[in-house]
This record gives C-alpha cells, structure tokens and sequence, in this order.
C-alpha cells in the first residue's frame, strides 16, 4: 500500500477510444501530479495540481485532459490517443513537511497504457 | 535548459558497494532526491539534500555539492533486492514538489 493508488493498474485502447485514468491518495496531501514515463526517458511531468487548482500544464497536448474534482481524487482523461502516446502514467502527492517545504513527491504504481 | 545526467546502467555484486553519480545543469536548485524504482512498481523516496555535505541513512547515503551541481548516492553491503532503477532528480524552485528527473539509473546485484 503505498497511500496512492491508481486504476486501472492496465489499459489497452485504440486510438478512438475514450478512457480514464483515476488515481486516490490516501495521505491527506494538498498537491497531486501526472507525470508520464516513456522507455529509455526521463519522467516527465504533465499537470500539477495543487489544492483543486491547476498551477501547471507542461505542453500537453489537448487529447490528455486532466481534472481534480478535491483535494484526493485526481482523473486522467484520454481520447484520440496516438501509438506514441503508450507509457507508463504516474500520478503522485505532496504536502508540506515541517520546515514548510513541500515533503517527497509519493507515487501510485501507474496505469501502464497501450494505445493501438 | 534543463539537463540532468546519470549512468544507464550499473552492476555490483552481492556484499558490495556502488556510487550512483548525477549531475544537473538547471535554471534554479531547490533540493535534490534520489529514487529507487523496481520493475512494474512506484518510485519511492530514499533521500533529499538540499546542502551541500553527506546525509547517511542505513545502507543509503547521498552527497550534494551545489557548486559542482553533483550528488551522488552510495549503496553500501548490497543486497539482491537493491536491484532497481535509482532516479536522480531536482526541484528547481520552492513550494511545490515539481521534480525534474534524469533518465535513471539501472543497477544489476548478481550473487
């Protein structure tokens, strides 16, 4: 149990399909991330979110529409996928520590996705 | 830009020690964090500098030296299950944790 879960654990959609990816921390954070990682790539980070609010979108394109209905639920919304667009999508939380940093970023174990 | 560089890959035996290094070129430097990722699995949090020196945890310890923009991560007495990706990454400015990461580092602990 790593306090950020996410499902499906597995996808496989074709390129018209719409789908979701929905992650849950359990962890009383305030900020909740999508990053996505490709093989042989850095993870990159695609939206932040921090209390509801999207304070970040990293040049994704529009067919990857994130939403964050509260503080613990973050949704990955996915239509007219390409090929390339098959990774692994991480999502992760943050909150504060004691000396009003940010603590750790805490990871789901992603949503492996595979768009045909 | 944004630059952050690690070994591909690395292997060590059983009982070993290995040195992680990575180094980073960024536009601003908040704190640097190392994880281990196993195949199939969530990264998780081994240490966090934000000053320069050693900061030893167990069998884990990192380094910073900010002015070089260096950090490396010592494993110490190996073990088979220290098989893992080990991210390198920085966080370019305080209040959120937006991470930049490298690419990683895949380490083999043969018997």
């Amino acid at each position: 149990e790593t306090g950020v879960t996410q499902t499906p654990r597995h996808l496989v959609m074709g390129m018209t399909n719409k789908k979701s990816l929905k992650c849950e921390q359990h962890l009383g954070h305030n900020a909740m991330y999508w990053y996505k990682q490709s093989a042989k790539k850095p993870l990159e980070l695609m939206f932040v979110y921090n209390f509801k609010e999207q304070t970040e979108n990293n040049s994704v394109p529009s067919r990857f529409s994130p939403e964050c209905p509260n503080s613990s639920h973050l949704f990955l919304h996915l239509h007219t996928l390409q090929p390339e667009d098959s990774a692994l999508y991480l999502c992760a939380s943050s909150g504060r520590d004691s000396q009003n940093y940010n603590s750790p970023l805490h990871f789901g174990n992603g949503t492996r996705l595979t768009v045909t | 830009g944004q630059n952050i560089d690690q070994p591909t890959e690395m292997t060590a035996t059983e009982g070993a020690i290995v040195q992680i290094n990575c180094t980073y070129q960024t536009s601003g430097f908040n704190g640097l964090f190392w994880y281990q990722q196993h195949a199939g699995e969530a990264p998780t949090f081994l240490s966090y500098n934000v000053l320069d020196g050693l900061e030893e945890k167990g069998r884990f310890s990192s380094f910073l030296s900010r002015s070089k923009g260096y950090s490396y991560l010592l494993l110490k007495e190996l073990q088979m299950k220290d098989s893992a990706s080990y991210l390198c990454a920085v966080r370019e400015r305080s209040g959120y944790s937006t991470l930049t990461f490298g690419k990683g580092t895949m380490l083999l602990v043969s018997p």
